[in-house]
């Protein structure tokens, strides 16, 4: 099946700083991305949808301010949590939606710790 | 509201039985029906996954029941096996949009 690599996978921050993870869909073009979050037992949260050239669109109660994604290319979504706080410590995981159908792979998820 | 609401929460197995996960959905215009599988730590992996046009699906041990008219689906683990042990998630969506997901199942399968 497609790949899509997450990077990294697990990342310790301080608190106020910000913390960029990458999405890249491997052996194939993604013109949308999407970004979840998940804590631990529980679904997964869509935090927003990312469209390549374009702004993304974030789900109700998301701070697009400080989550701030940016889709630059047809394989690559970055997701900044800018000013972290041990509150935004969770799973992040992003996926990719391949051609115009409806198949999406997940990347393989990236933890958060904010201390 | 949850667009896809999947039961049980959790689910024990012996191992050699056959676990079953359920899902159902009220918008029809969903086309798209997954199921994926989650191990502690790990992004969600698609199993399965089945249209409406078809009423069921089988991947090996992997079985999709789908039920247009009652707006269900569910999932079929035949022979299980403490590997099979993971969180599972029903998704459904229609071409280009996002994915509704289900709350998930935590399934154990006991050796």
């Amino acid at each position: 099946g497609a790949v899509v690599s997450q990077h990294p996978s697990w990342v310790i921050c301080k608190s106020g700083t910000s913390v960029k993870i990458e999405c890249r869909s491997l052996d194939f073009q993604a013109t949308t991305m999407f970004w979840y979050r998940q804590f631990p037992k529980q679904s997964l949260m869509l935090m927003a949808t990312s469209n390549e050239g374009s702004k993304a669109t974030y789900e109700q109660g998301v701070e697009k301010d400080k989550f701030l994604i940016n889709h630059a290319s047809l394989t690559l979504s970055t997701l900044t949590v800018t000013s972290a706080h041990p509150e935004d410590s969770s799973f992040y995981i992003c996926s990719a939606l391949q051609g115009t159908g409806n198949t999406i792979y997940f990347g393989e998820g990236s933890w958060l710790t904010v201390v | 509201q949850q667009q896809v609401k999947q039961s049980p929460q959790s689910l024990i197995v012996q191992k050699g039985g056959i676990s079953i996960i359920n899902c159902a959905y009220e918008n029809t215009a969903f086309d798209y029906f997954p199921w994926y599988q989650q191990f502690p730590g790990k992004g969600p992996a698609l199993l399965i996954a089945i249209r409406p046009d078809v009423s069921e699906k089988k991947e090996g041990r992997f079985t999709i029941s789908f039920n247009k008219s009652a707006k269900q689906f569910s999932l079929h683990i035949m022979d299980s096996q403490p590997g099979d042990s993971a969180t599972y998630f029903c998704a459904a969506s229609y071409p280009g949009n996002q994915f509704y997901f289900g709350t998930g199942t935590s399934l154990t399968v006991i050796p």
